[in-house]
Parts: C-alpha cells; structure tokens; sequence
C-alpha cells in the first residue's frame, strides 16, 4: 500500500530552467509535508516543508506547492543548477501527537544537463 | 553544531548472524528514528525512540530491536539476520517527536547479508 508516490523515477532539465517534481499522497491524516534531497553515499538532506494549512512555501530557489484536494504536492526549482543533481524523496507524516512517522515516496532522480 | 553521524558506514554480514548499528543524533535533539531503505525505494519507518522508551514502531518484526542512551544516541539491533535485510540503514534525528520535528538523516550503513 503506497501512501506516498513519486510517479515520474527519473527527470531531465536544462541548466537554469525550471524543475518540477510530482508527489502524490492517498492518507487525508496527512498534514505536514516535507522534500528531501539525496547524494549517493549521504542521507537525505532536507530541503522545505509545508503544513496542510498552507498551499504554498518558498525558500530561496524552491517552492512548494500543496493541493489538498487533489492529494498532490510539487516541488519547483528555479533557475536548476547542476549541483541540483540528485534523487528528491518526498515524505508525508500526520500530526496524531505520536511518532513522528515519516512516509516516503520512492523518489525522482533529477539531472541537470549543463 | 555536530550533524547527525553512524557507524559503521559498511558491514557484511551472513544470514542468520546479529547485527548492531549505531548512531549519534545532532546537538540538542532528543528524539531518533531508524529507516530502512531498500535498494531503489525510498527510506521506510522502523521505529522511533524519544528519551529512551520506543515511541512508535512500523511493519517490521520483533528481531529489529533498539536502544536510546540518557545522550539520547542509540542502537538498533537485528537479530537473526535474513537477505532481504540487505539495505541502507539511516537513522535521523529531531528536536521534537511532534509532528513539526523536521528529521535529519545521517549518512547511513550499508548493510549487505550474504
């Protein structure tokens, strides 16, 4: 049972254009969403996060953008840059006041061709 | 401020042996969660533990066990060891077990079961 899913594995973008990574989510308890970046051999970094009581998020060149009623969150990178090269998860978790269970898609790899 | 850090980065193991992976969370956090992430998926919830007592758990069976030491760093522990358990293995640490507690993820173990 996939709560969380990355459908597109893989995405290539053109250096200073504009990347869009597509997570969809299926549990309504979800209300904290957050993008993790991964380099081979590291652990996730986190990148943004965004609670259900907003639609929207911007840090720097990344926004996030939440659509309830769709179940549907995207990531926006803007301009991308090769250093942006990397698999982004991202993980859904409900705020039920116990573990803090984070519930991950299976992630995109993002290429940024120079 | 000191990141999240685990050892080993690497270990071979033979089915049927026990096995024991640690981690220090980052300054100031009191609460670390355990992942496991299987090659080309995304990292999957074994457990949390917050000030020393087991805070939640996901779909993983009796034989992955852990620790959290008064440091608030902590062990996990697979006995019984079967090929499947070969993944990644991250641990992350927050300053909150809410729900609004962004984790930070360690490099992770490598853990490969012949």
């Amino acid at each position: 049972d996939q709560q969380v899913k990355q459908n597109s594995p893989s995405l290539s973008v053109q250096e200073g254009r504009i990347s869009i990574l597509n997570c969809d989510y299926t549990n309504s308890m979800f209300d904290y969403f957050l993008w993790y970046k991964k380099y081979p051999a590291e652990g996730p970094t986190f990148l943004i996060s965004i609670s259900s009581i907003k639609d929207k998020n911007e840090d720097g060149r990344f926004t996030v953008f939440l659509n309830k009623s769709a179940k549907h969150l995207s990531l926006h990178i803007v301009p991308s840059q090769p250093g942006d090269s990397a698999v982004y998860f991202c993980a859904a978790t409900a705020g039920n006041g116990g573990a803090q269970k984070l519930v991950f898609g299976q992630g995109t790899r993002l290429t940024i061709n120079p | 401020e000191t990141g999240v850090t685990q050892s080993p980065t690497h270990l071979i193991k033979t089915r049927g042996q026990q096995v024991t992976l640690r981690c220090s969370s980052q300054s100031g956090h009191n609460t670390v969660s355990w992942y496991q992430q299987a090659l080309g998926q995304g990292p999957q919830f074994i457990f949390q533990y917050y000030r020393e007592e087991e805070n939640g758990r996901g779909n993983f069976p009796p034989r992955f066990s852990g620790l959290q030491f008064p440091n608030y760093s902590s062990e996990l522990n697979v006995n019984a060891l079967e090929l499947d358990d070969s993944a990644l293995y991250l641990c992350a640490s927050a300053r909150t077990s809410g729900s609004r507690g962004t984790q930070y993820f360690g490099p992770g173990t490598r853990l490969t079961v012949l």
